[in-house]
């Protein structure tokens, strides 16, 4: 089982409404969560970064928030527009021996924006 | 400010054959990460260098790859010999601190072993 779950894999909606993207992780303890997104053929892009301590962080019209005690997290779209078109992937950081630095990436959720 | 840049975009080789990729991390940036993805899985870490020292390689797969980094600025991240489940797409990224820095990702090598 991956320590990461993202709910749901994929998702459609219409421009201009808004959506919420679901992360769950087991990583424990952990040292920081983030939001990437992820166009088709490029690498992913960092939306938001969150320590343990914080409750929310907002990036324009992208805001993710996090419950460290349910270990839940969410990304929040507002206005969405076609370009928001993308992968939306939760990653998270452990915090424990040497692994600080690594990245555990959830499968992502696969968001189309459609006119 | 150039961004994490990859070579080859693509690479499409047999079994067996050797293939090595190269990654050129942004300028200053001390920390250059390994990352792939193999077909329908999440991305996964493959190692992670501070300078030309490896400081956390438990990611990689097995002997068959070996990554260096030579001087401190481009990595290479090389299979040999490759096997059909080494296909997927392998992602480089840097950063100029660690911790809770922002990892900057490159556009990703796509391997095929056919």
């Amino acid at each position: 089982k991956n320590q990461v779950e993202q709910s749901p894999q994929s998702l459609i909606i219409l421009e201009g409404k808004n959506c919420t993207l679901q992360c769950n992780y087991t990583v424990s303890p952990f040292s920081n969560l983030r939001w990437y997104k992820q166009d088709t053929g490029r690498g992913p892009v960092s939306l938001t970064i969150m320590t343990f301590s914080e409750n929310t962080k907002s990036n324009g019209r992208y805001t993710a928030t996090l419950d460290a005690d349910t270990k839940q997290s969410s990304l929040h779209i507002t206005a969405s527009q076609l370009s928001d078109s993308a992968s939306y992937i939760c990653v998270v950081s452990p915090a424990y021996g040497g692994a600080t630095n690594k990245l555990i990436f959830g499968t992502g959720t696969l968001l189309a924006v459609q006119p | 400010e150039a961004g994490v840049t990859q070579f080859p975009s693509h690479s499409v080789i047999e079994k067996g054959q050797t293939v090595t990729l190269r990654c050129d991390p942004i300028s200053g940036h001390d920390n250059l990460y390994w990352y792939r993805r193999v077909m329908g899985k999440e991305i996964k870490f493959l190692l992670h260098f501070v300078k030309e020292s490896k400081q956390d390689e438990s990611g990689m797969p097995n002997n068959r790859f070996l990554a260096e980094r030579t001087g401190g600025t481009y990595s290479t991240l090389k299979v040999q010999p490759a096997e059909l489940e080494d296909s997927g797409v392998y992602f480089c990224a840097s950063s100029r601190q660690t911790g809770r820095y922002e990892q900057y990702f490159g556009p990703g090598t796509r391997l095929t072993v056919t």
